[in-house]
């Protein structure tokens, strides 16, 4: 399985942005890049995904480095309730479109 | 629509007995995850079904654990006998379709206490 690498944990300040670095220095042409966040006592939910170019929508943005092995999840202005572990995944076509989480980083919010 | 429904949600049970986690995926997905989540080893995932069909089951981890999806709107993992060991939380997740940009679903889980 192509790996990720992610720090453990960030801290922010709420109102302030936070940028989740990934580097995934082994994909391959046709991995897309997901990223997915756990809410405390809740399932994984969806956050956003990219290819090559850089993404936003209402949750984020996702910036992809242009040699693709890194990438850069921003939450523009971090709330109390984006605290939860987000997590960094290859959805590998080759692998039948499975998604192998690794340990995400935890990100805390400071009021 | 409801999202993915799991039940139950908190389930104890004694080593030995068998468990049976039940799922209802999202009205028109076509694929069902199953996957375990402890401190240890993270998030894993156990099997997944395309169509009701069993695609990949490598990560069940021994004899014990089956799952089965009768039909598209419900499938079960069964534990038997269960193992303290065992105690995870467990999530079902879901999806539309088959393509790399499809998301999951998941449901809010089930925690499996095994004494």
């Amino acid at each position: 399985d192509a790996k990720t690498t992610q720090p453990n944990s960030m801290e922010s300040n709420e109102e302030e942005p936070v940028h989740l670095p990934c580097n995934h220095s082994t994909i391959s042409g046709t991995d897309y890049i997901h990223w997915y966040r756990q809410l405390p006592s809740q399932g994984p939910e969806y956050v956003i995904h990219g290819l090559t170019s850089n993404v936003n929508n209402r949750m984020a943005s996702l910036a992809i480095a242009e040699d693709r092995k890194s990438s850069t999840l921003i939450l523009h202005r971090a709330t109390l309730r984006d605290a939860a572990v987000y997590y960094c995944i290859l959805n590998r076509v080759a692998a039948g479109n499975k998604l192998t989480f690794g340990g995400g980083t935890r990100v805390l919010v400071k009021p | 629509d409801a999202g993915v429904i799991q039940s139950p949600r908190h389930e104890v049970t004694e080593m030995g007995q068998e468990v049976t986690l039940r799922c209802k995926p999202i009205s028109g997905h076509n694929s069902l995850f199953w996957y375990r989540q402890t401190m240890m080893r993270g998030l894993e995932l156990l099997i997944y079904f395309n169509n009701n069909v069993p695609i990949d089951d490598s990560g069940m981890p021994e004899d014990r654990f089956s799952a089965k999806m009768p039909n598209a709107s419900f499938s079960t993992l069964k534990i038997q006998p269960s193992e303290p060991r065992d105690s995870a939380v467990y999530f079902c997740a879901s999806r539309s379709r088959t393509g790399a940009t499809d998301t999951q679903y998941f449901g809010p889980g089930t925690r499996l206490t095994v004494l």
